[in-house]
């Protein structure tokens, strides 16, 4: 049983430049949430699917982001146009989704600098 | 309403010392609270989760104590060694949708 995992580890761009992360979840995880931690922080909320529909989007996740997760198993998450105030750790977690199994487990995260 | 609020900010403790971590919360929708252990480069772990319906939870070491009237929980770190040093995290959710964390408390056991 394989948990959740994340690719690239880490990733340096250039301001400006496109970068997309991939989060692969627990097999049978029906729910998968992207969040963003800066150093010293909590972990903060950008969005979540429930299969394949984007429940939720949280204000932090300007126009510049994009995630999806088109069959419903590995999710996405584009950024456009990086600026240095991206630069941060991204977390993916999945979740079983149904009943009342709440428990969130957590991938490794992509770090990102952004120059 | 969707904060939560985690005290102290840094804790350093003996080996075998009870570290204790705090976390209050304003919503009362909020109905499972967990708490996770991350290290330095890591994603974070779960450690440890309670439902408001119970006051106490234990599980190894670990222990939630939970206060629904007054709208704070906590962890206890019984007999704690110097590889429990990580930062800690309280949460909150709402039907199994998004965490929304504390701040995090930096834990150093010293042996």
């Amino acid at each position: 049983d394989t948990g959740v995992s994340q690719d690239p580890r880490h990733k340096i761009t250039k301001r400006g430049q496109n970068v997309t992360f991939r989060c692969d979840p627990i097999s049978e995880h029906n729910r998968l949430y992207w969040y963003r931690q800066t150093l010293g922080q909590g972990p903060e909320f950008l969005t979540y699917f429930q299969n394949e529909a984007q429940l939720e989007k949280s204000r932090l996740l300007s126009d510049r982001f994009s995630a999806e997760r088109p069959k419903g198993s590995f999710s996405t998450l584009e950024i456009q146009r990086t600026e240095q105030g991206d630069s941060a750790m991204y977390l993916c977690a999945s979740s079983l989704g149904w009943g009342d199994v709440y428990e969130q487990y957590f991938g490794p995260g992509t770090r990102l600098t952004v120059t | 309403q969707q904060q939560v609020k985690q005290s102290p900010q840094s804790l350093i403790v003996q080996k075998g010392g009870i570290p204790i971590i705090n976390c209050a919360y304003e919503n009362t929708a909020f109905d499972y609270f967990p708490w996770y252990q991350q290290f330095p480069g890591k994603g974070p772990a779960l450690l440890i989760a309670i439902r408001p319906d119970v006051s106490e939870k234990k599980e190894g070491r670990f222990t939630i104590s939970f206060n629904k009237s007054a709208k704070q929980f906590s962890l206890h770190i019984m007999d704690s060694q110097p590889g429990d040093s990580a930062t800690y995290f309280c949460a909150a959710t709402y039907q199994g949708g998004k965490l929304i964390f504390g701040q995090g408390t930096e834990l150093s056991v010293k042996p």
